[in-house]
């Protein structure tokens, strides 16, 4: 069974300075799909990013990127100018291909001090 | 405003009672799940509904019964519920299109306290 570690269970950044948060999984597939979630406090989950294995490049959405490494089954999370509003808890997941089941991690709770 | 919405956001219950959390997508997506957050433990899939047939059962016991009338709604209904059943439940909806599935969109939970 696949597996998802969040090794960092708080996290805390300046404003406007750039932040990592680590993801590392266990899996004996070799294609599957990686995400980043974030749950602010109205508890919504939302999702920040996500990644395909067979894809090499990094994934970007604005200020968020990630750090694909599939050798080393590393998937972490870089937020750059960080903002008030990026303050939550933020969820790495994996899902294989053949089945609808995200297996979260235990998440990072991020605190943006002003 | 959500894609899914989800009611009540809190209930609490007595371990006696029945109730139902309602989730509803407007999305247009065929496939729907139940997940379960506890403090401190990650994020526990409960059951999923593709095309409104239950797929898959995570060996979630009895007093959790879940009900999926159409691709935009789902229940779940509780009945004797214990004190560890306190918890977040989220319901989350995707597009499922072969072995590939758009990502998951959640709603914003109902907050359960059982006493």
């Amino acid at each position: 069974a696949q597996t998802v570690t969040q090794s960092q269970p708080e996290m805390s950044v300046q404003e406007a300075e750039t932040v990592t948060l680590s993801c590392t999984y266990d899996t004996s597939e070799s294609d599957y799909y990686l995400f980043w979630y974030k749950q602010p406090p109205s508890r919504q989950m939302i999702l920040v990013i996500r990644q395909e294995a067979y894809k090499q490049q990094n994934a970007t959405e604005n200020r968020f990127s990630v750090n694909f490494q599939k050798a080393a089954k590393s998937f972490s999370l870089k937020i750059s100018d960080s903002q008030l509003g990026d303050a939550a808890m933020y969820f790495c997941a994996y899902r294989s291909p053949l089945s609808q089941k995200l297996v979260f991690g235990q998440g990072t709770r991020l605190t943006i001090n002003p | 405003e959500t894609g899914v919405t989800q009611t009540p956001r809190h209930l609490v219950m007595g371990m006696t009672n029945k109730k139902s959390l309602k989730c509803e997508q407007h999305l247009g997506h065929n496939a729907m799940y139940w997940y379960k957050q506890s403090a401190k433990k990650p994020l526990e899939l409960m059951f999923v509904y593709s095309l409104e047939e239950r797929v898959e059962n995570n060996s979630v016991p009895s007093r959790f019964s879940p009900e999926c009338p159409n691709s935009s709604h789902l229940f779940l209904h509780l009945h004797t519920l214990q004190p560890e059943d306190s918890a977040l439940y989220l319901c989350a909806s995707s597009q499922e299109l072969g072995t590939f599935n758009t990502e998951a969109f959640f709603g914003q939970g109902t907050r359960l306290t059982v006493v």
